[in-house]
């Protein structure tokens, strides 16, 4: 069965402080991994897709890389509106050209 | 810039009410989805749409029905609202290009059912 699994449950930072946050994944034959930035009561933000190891993607403050078996995403210096919650979904090769198996998300706080 | 738009951001219904959820999208996207997501369970895949009057279950497919029509359009019903129906929804559309697959959300329908 996919597995996507996302740690810590929960992050504090103060702002300036960079870290990272962590998906790790268990799917036969990925195809895609997606990370989206989700405010309360909103839908979920797309930010990236990354496809293979060893690739990686930036936006703002936001980094995301890939490997075999995990994904960080690495958030620089944060400020206090990158306060969210932070989604991983995977998409397994060879199934459903659509489906995504979603992880249960990091919420992160930023405190100025 | 994508959009995705839900009928309502919040309803209320009773329990044994027939509820209809629209979504729209305005990027003539081939897949259109419907999601239901809850404290501790995630977001879960309830219906998935490939084409016009195509449909596909999802993981949570029980007690709900969809219809697509039209190809912006997508609505998922509820045929007779039980209180563990009470969740947020979230419509979802997205495409392929020959390199990069990208899904985009709606705002989300809180939905109450007493």
């Amino acid at each position: 069965e996919d597995q996507v699994t996302q740690s810590p449950e929960a992050l504090r930072l103060q702002e300036g402080e960079s870290s990272s946050l962590n998906c790790s994944y268990t799917v036969s034959g990925l195809r895609g991994l997606f990370w989206y930035r989700q405010d309360p009561g909103k839908g979920p933000e797309f930010l990236f897709t990354l496809y293979s190891a060893g690739e990686e993607k930036e936006k703002e403050r936001l980094k995301a890389t890939l490997t075999k078996k995990e994904s960080f995403l690495h958030i620089t210096a944060p400020k206090p509106e990158d306060s969210a919650t932070y989604l991983c979904a995977v998409m397994k090769s060879g199934g459903s050209n659509y489906k995504l198996t979603f992880g249960k998300g990091t919420l992160l706080t930023v405190n100025p | 810039d994508v959009k995705v738009t839900q009928s309502s951001r919040y309803l209320v219904k009773r329990t044994g009410e027939k509820v209809f959820l629209e979504c729209v999208q305005d990027m003539d996207h081939e897949n259109m989805f419907w999601y239901r997501q809850d404290p501790g369970l995630g977001l879960r895949l309830i219906y998935f749409s490939y084409d016009v009057k195509m449909k596909e279950k999802g993981d949570i497919p029980e007690g709900y029905s969809v219809s697509r029509e039209k190809k912006e359009r997508f609505s998922l019903i509820l045929e007779s609202a039980s209180t563990n129906q009470t969740s947020m929804y979230l419509c979802a559309s997205s495409f392929w290009t020959s390199v990069t697959y990208e899904q985009y959300f709606g705002p989300g329908t809180r939905l109450t059912v007493t």
